[in-house]
């Protein structure tokens, strides 16, 4: 069974950082590109970074670049979300996400962390 | 950048046929899924490649994607069908979600 667990949410003040990890289980990670995906209270879906299966390319949402950074283990079967220079309109769940291609559907989500930006 | 626009709400008695539309420039070239996010749940992927099921989405859900437009389209819609859906498509390497539309069943 695929599960992806995120951790690492939390309470920060702006201009602060964090880091999220989403461990992976159930598949050959190593196999997959993955992303993150945000959702800010009340809000749709936002697309915010992935990973090639290798790290070999990275893409992100213009509003992040810069500030978030996505990397993997994959020795770990882990995904994580480096976050700087924290805004409070990067308040939101923040969903780890299996791709099944470079630009295909996201298949599986994980239950996603809370992040909250606030003085 | 590239936007895909969805009404943001969609009503519709059980039973009946739900159709949600996703919109954006030159669409039928692209490859459309929909998702759907039930309150406090996380989002299911119900429709990947415009118009295939994954495994345990129920025959019920079909997709289709021509010209500007993506349609979500639910047959014999159910209570529990209840539900905010979001298409989402691929532009440059990059993923761009829909607003999303409420279903409601009435």
């Amino acid at each position: 069974e695929v599960q992806l667990v995120e951790s690492g949410g939390g309470l920060v003040q702006p201009g602060g950082s964090l880091r999220l990890s989403c461990a992976a289980s159930g598949f050959t990670f190593n196999n997959y590109w993955m992303s993150w995906v945000r959702q800010a209270p009340g809000k749709g879906l936002e697309w915010v970074a992935n990973i090639k299966e290798d790290a070999g390319e990275k893409y992100y949402v213009d509003s992040v670049k810069g500030r978030f950074t996505i990397s993997r283990d994959n020795a770990k079967n882990s995904l994580y979300l480096q976050m700087n220079s924290l805004r409070a309109e990067d308040t939101a769940v923040y969903y780890c996400a299996r791709n099944e291609g470079p630009v295909a559907a996201l298949s599986y989500w994980g239950q996603g962390t809370l992040v909250t930006v606030s003085s | 950048s590239y936007e895909l626009t969805q009404p943001p709400s969609v009503s519709v008695s059980p039973g009946q046929t739900a159709r949600i539309t996703c919109s954006g420039d030159k669409l039928g070239g692209k490859y459309v899924c929909w998702y759907q996010q039930k309150p406090g749940q996380s989002p299911v992927l119900v429709i990947y490649k415009d118009s295939k099921r994954p495994s345990g989405i129920p025959e019920r859900f079909s997709g289709s994607n021509s010209g500007n437009t993506a349609t979500l389209t639910i047959s014999g819609t159910q209570a529990m069908d209840e539900a905010d859906y979001y298409c989402q498509a691929w532009d440059s390497g990059t993923a761009v979600f829909g607003g999303g539309t409420k279903l409601t069943v009435l």
